[in-house]
């Protein structure tokens, strides 16, 4: 059972326009969101987070939507660069314990 | 500062065959993880250890085994190497012991499995 959904493995968008990658999650208990960026052949690179207290969290270009009540975030990218190409992985944890529940992904591609 | 390292990048095994990937931090963190990645299915967690001299199994322990070498270095050892076990696997760290304040997890650059 997937507790942490991406259901968009794919996007793509023109420079300089919002990006937009979404991730739904079905344990209420999830408190702790991150998103990690990751290009091939390298490791997840960390990009920003939100606690469940905010509904939005923003560094730069990246901004993080929070709907508890939807259990559902988003991340903004404004604007896209080419360089923003690469797979994004959404993930939650508890207030229990500190692992997390990543979601498949979503690979987006900015086109110039 | 290298981070998180990981030896080797990458591996081909027979079936049967037994192997260990390394994982080592300098960044002084607590905790340690070992994930897989399989196209379609994200990162699974394998294993972690919360703190030095502790283990515990993740989403998908099974034909795994780690050991918590000491602060810097956690290797995860595959006894019999199984067609399925052919993945990319990813080790990270994370400052804070269990139940510390909410942080983000570092990264290696991943280790290539391909077992035939």
């Amino acid at each position: 059972d997937q507790q942490v959904k991406q259901n968009s493995p794919s996007l793509s968008v023109q420079e300089g326009r919002i990006s937009i990658l979404n991730c739904d999650y079905t344990n209420s208990m999830f408190d702790y969101f991150l998103w990690y960026k990751k290009y091939p052949a390298e490791g997840p690179t960390f990009l920003i987070s939100i606690s469940s207290i905010k509904d939005k969290n923003e560094d730069g270009r990246f901004t993080v939507f929070l709907n508890k009540s939807a259990k559902h975030l988003s991340l903004h990218i404004v604007p896209s660069q080419p360089g923003d190409s690469a797979v994004y992985f959404c993930a939650a944890s508890d207030g229990s314990n500190y692992k997390l529940t990543f979601g498949k992904g979503t690979l987006l591609t900015v086109n110039p | 500062n290298a981070g998180v390292t990981q030896t080797p990048k990458f591996q081909v095994l027979k079936t049967g065959q037994s192997m260990t990937l390394q994982c080592a931090q300098d960044m002084n963190h607590n905790s340690m993880y070992w994930y897989r990645q399989d196209p379609g299915m994200g990162l699974r967690l394998i294993y972690y250890s919360a703190s030095e001299g502790t283990t515990d199994k993740g989403e998908v322990p099974n034909g795994y085994n780690v050991s918590r070498l000491n602060k810097r270095e956690f290797s995860l050892r595959l006894e019999s190497a199984a067609p399925s076990q052919t993945s990319v696997y990813f080790c990270a760290s994370r400052r804070s012991k269990a139940g510390g304040p909410r942080e983000t997890q570092y990264f290696g650059p991943g280790t290539r499995l391909l077992v035939l």
